[in-house]
């Protein structure tokens, strides 16, 4: 939705190189910060996750990583492989309860 | 393991039929959430619900209504289906730890319902 911008809406990369996702969000009170991978034909699945008393996480070949002053959160993915090939999916609590998603990044890995 | 399941995979319906999607979860979960996935649109959330016979509006309510009978159970309603309501379909759900708020914690899916409306 319009306030949980992400960028690029498709990103293709050589295995073996990094990937960045990047997200911004509007409202200042947002929490809480996780990623989900959609992988074709199946569920979002969460990957990874933030809450705003870090400023970084790391999982293996993933991380995010988040800027509470400027209001933006980014996926790391190094040393792709095919597997990875999905699309991800940011996400931020607003006021009100309402739990906006970004409108996805479709990852292609080129072995 | 988490299991959200959906009732239908596929379903295609008329315009103006009226149209139930439903929903299981088995892990107890108290947060229950209905959304719809557009290609360069992302997932919009429709309507979610914290406990029983509670609902809340999401972002795109209009034309739409929920259920919330049984905790395990959140069926979405489409009261006249249109053709504007074809879409994957997804719900979710998840379990707030407490002192969270509802949204500041994991979403589990069902695997979508794509419906056709024709």
């Amino acid at each position: 939705g319009e306030n949980v911008e992400q960028h690029p809406s498709t990103l293709s990369v050589q295995e073996g190189d990094s990937a960045v996702i990047k997200c911004t969000y509007s409202d200042s009170a947002s929490n809480y910060f996780p990623w989900y991978k959609q992988e074709l034909g199946k569920r979002p699945q969460l990957i990874i996750d933030i809450r705003s008393n870090v400023g970084e996480k790391k999982d293996q070949r993933i991380a995010v990583t988040l800027n509470k002053t400027a209001k933006h959160f980014s996926l790391h993915i190094t040393e792709t492989q095919p597997e990875d090939s999905a699309v991800y999916f940011c996400a931020a609590p607003l006021a009100g309860n309402q739990f906006y998603f970004g409108t996805g990044t479709s990852l292609t890995v080129i072995p | 393991d988490v299991k959200v399941t959906q009732s239908s995979r596929y379903l295609v319906k008329r315009t103006g039929e009226k149209v139930f999607l439903e929903c299981v979860q088995d892990m107890d979960h108290e947060n229950m959430f209905w959304y719809r996935q557009d290609p360069g649109l992302g997932l919009r959330l429709i309507y979610f619900s914290y406990d029983v016979k509670m609902k809340e509006k999401g972002d795109i309510p209009e034309g739409y209504s929920v259920s919330r009978e049984k905790k395990e159970r959140f069926s979405l309603i489409l009261e006249s289906a249109s053709t504007n309501q074809t879409s994957m379909y997804l719900c979710a759900s998840s379990f707030p730890p407490e002192g969270l708020s509802p949204m500041n914690t994991e979403a589990f899916f069902g695997q979508g319902t794509r419906l056709t409306v024709v």
